[in-house]
Order: structure tokens, then C-alpha cells, then sequence
């Protein structure tokens, strides 16, 4: 098990490009999420997938960013149209889940991708 | 008011001295409670999970819940250096969602 790993490490783009970070859980767990984090602040919850599902989007998140896990496996996050204000570390994380569980399982968490938007 | 809240610090203890981090939140029906430690330009890294009333020891951590209280905490016992790191405390909203809510955390920093 390698754990959750996160494709670039680092990014710098101009304000106005796209971008696309890629995010492969670990691969028995099915759920999967993305975070945001600035400094100083916790991670913010952007969205998360029960395998392929996309089931919960944060209204926090404009219409400039899609996230995708087609098959259940990795997921991509694209932003559009980047501004300066999306300059954060973008955390991925994934869990397992059980239904017959009472409680939720802890995220783990990838490296992240810093991006940097000039 | 935030959903967890936690005071930001920085908190400054003498190495081998005990560190508690302190933490509250909002929503009664939480059931699941974890800490995380993140370091400088690092991810967050889990460290504690903790589901039932009472306190959980593991190693040098242990957490402990009250949920009558609405709160959660975390002991490090005999603090060293490499502990400083700011410290996550997060807890899944209630009902039908699943988002795990962090606290801004709270910054660690062990004086040698």
C-alpha cells in the first residue's frame, strides 16, 4: 500500500489557464475526497465520491471547478479559468466505508498540490 | 458560530512538559472524532481517532471526548521538539452528509 498519492506536487500557472490535478487513493478504500487549504486555515471540504458517485459538492465551490472519478478509482479535479484567489494547497483524501458501521473512518490524506496562481 | 472551533495559539510548552490542545464543536449528533497533525507545508496526518465518552491512550497521545460537553481534547505527554506542528481536530457533520469539518487548528511549538 502506497498510500494516496497526488499528481503535480507543485504547480504555477497564470491567472485565466486551466488546470488539472489528479488524485489516486489508496486502493481498497472507496470513498474519496477533496479538500482546499489556505494558510492558516483548516482544509475546506470541496467534495467527495462513494466509488464513481460524486455524491456531495460544497456550495462553496463555483461553477470554474469539476471534479471526476469515472471509474471508481482515481479522480481528477480540473479548475477553469484560474484566479488568484484559488492559490491553495489542494488536499486529496480517501477512506473506507462500510454500511453496516456505526461510526466514519478517518481520511487519509495525499501529499497535496500547491498551486500558485500569478 | 464555526461547526469546530479551536484556539489558534500558537501554544508554547517546555520540552518533556504536557501539551493539551483543546477543542469544541457544534453539532451534537457528531459521533466520530479525530486529530490530526500537520506540519509546515505538509499534509495532515492522523494521529487519533476516538468514537465513545472517556479517554484513549496511544503512546504518548490520548485523546479524550466528552459529549455531553461538546468536547474533545488531546494530551502529549512528555513533549518534544519534533512534536511542534499545528494540530487538526475534525469530526464528521451529522445526518445525511459525510464531510469530515476541520478546526483551523491549533499551533504547537515545544520549546528545547
Amino acid at each position: 500500500d502506497t498510500g494516496v498519492s497526488q499528481d503535480p506536487r507543485h504547480k504555477i500557472t497564470k491567472r485565466g489557464q486551466n488546470v488539472t490535478f489528479r488524485c489516486d487513493p489508496i486502493s481498497e478504500h472507496n470513498r474519496l475526497y477533496w479538500y482546499r487549504q489556505t494558510l492558516g486555515q483548516g482544509p475546506e471540504f470541496l467534495t467527495y465520491f462513494q466509488n464513481e458517485a460524486q455524491l456531495e459538492k460544497s456550495r462553496l465551490l463555483s461553477n470554474r471547478f469539476s471534479a471526476e472519478r469515472p471509474k471508481g478509482s482515481f479522480s481528477t479535479l480540473e479548475i477553469q479559468r484560474t484566479e488568484q484567489g484559488d492559490s491553495a494547497m489542494y488536499l486529496c483524501a480517501s477512506s473506507p466505508w462500510d454500511s453496516r458501521s456505526s461510526y466514519n473512518s478517518p481520511l487519509h490524506f495525499g501529499n497535496g498540490t500547491r498551486l500558485t496562481v500569478t | 458560530q464555526k461547526e469546530v472551533e479551536q484556539n489558534s495559539g500558537p501554544l508554547s510548552v517546555p520540552e518533556g512538559a504536557i501539551a493539551s490542545l483543546n477543542c469544541t464543536y457544534s453539532d451534537r449528533v457528531s459521533q466520530s472524532f479525530f486529530w490530526y497533525r500537520q506540519y509546515s507545508g505538509k499534509s495532515p496526518e492522523l494521529i487519533m481517532s476516538i468514537y465513545s465518552n472517556g479517554d484513549k491512550e496511544d503512546g504518548r497521545f490520548t485523546a479524550q471526548l466528552n459529549k455531553a460537553s461538546q468536547y474533545v481534547s488531546l494530551l502529549i505527554r512528555d513533549s518534544q521538539p519534533s512534536d511542534s506542528a499545528t494540530y487538526l481536530c475534525a469530526t464528521y457533520r451529522g445526518g445525511a452528509t459525510n464531510k469530515l469539518i476541520f478546526g483551523t487548528g491549533t499551533l504547537l511549538a515545544v520549546q528545547p
